[in-house]
């Protein structure tokens, strides 16, 4: 079974409408964290954790919030979709040590 | 604001051919990533440098962190079709509180 899992893995969606991302791992990490990547961008980070009561933005929040529900879940959410905010979102989590990421597979999101 | 300029963007070469990718920045770092991504997946960790002038091998792949710790190096060597894939570096400094700066990416060809 894969170590970091995201759901769901594609996702077509209409403007202004709210959608959740979801992030599971079993790797014991503490630390996770949510990316976007855009061709010729590479990942930009939109929140992070450290654990269960730290919560940060990232260079890229608006329009984000998250969730740290326990320490193997971080949800992603978009409450008002707009097309500029399609992209391939990714999961990762990492030890403390080089600070080392591990990544899910992805969501495709697109926004119409 | 700290920053990792990866060069080329783009790289198309035929199997056998040797290649360099680099990854530079005006700050220092105190790790620097190097990952690999296939479509449709997640970024995989390769390898980390953490020390000035280290040279790491994985079979026919070289990685280096510059003496000064602001650049890095990718080299492969005989490149096969299977090395094709997205190339991002990561560096981490104590200054970004657990978080990794990206690079752009360097997305590579290797043609049969």
């Amino acid at each position: 079974d894969a170590d970091v899992t995201q759901t769901p893995r594609n996702r077509i969606t209409k403007t202004g409408k709210r959608i959740m991302l979801e992030c599971s791992q079993t790797k014991g990490h503490d630390r996770m964290y949510w990316y976007r990547q855009d061709p010729g961008l590479g990942l930009r980070l939109i929140y992070y954790s450290f654990d269960v009561k730290d919560i940060n933005k990232g260079e890229i929040s608006d329009g984000y919030s998250v969730s740290r529900q326990a320490q193997a879940k971080f949800s992603l959410s978009l409450e008002s979709a707009i097309p500029n905010q399609t992209a391939l979102y990714f999961c990762a989590t990492s030890n403390s040590r080089y600070n080392e990421q591990f990544f899910g597979p992805g969501t495709r999101l697109t926004v119409l | 604001t700290q920053l990792l300029e990866q060069s080329p963007q783009f790289l198309s070469i035929q199997e056998g051919e040797n290649l360099t990718v680099y990854c530079n920045s005006s700050s220092v770092f105190s790790s620097l990533q190097w990952y690999r991504q296939e479509p449709g997946e997640g970024p995989v960790l390769l390898v980390t440098v953490v020390t000035g002038g280290e040279v790491k091998k994985l079979k026919r792949l070289t990685f280096q962190f510059g003496d000064a710790r602001k650049d890095s190096s990718l080299h492969i060597t005989a490149a096969q079709p299977g090395d094709t894939g997205l190339y991002l570096c990561a560096g981490a400094s104590r200054n970004q509180g657990g978080k990794l700066i990206f690079g752009q990416g360097t997305e590579l060809s290797v043609k049969p």
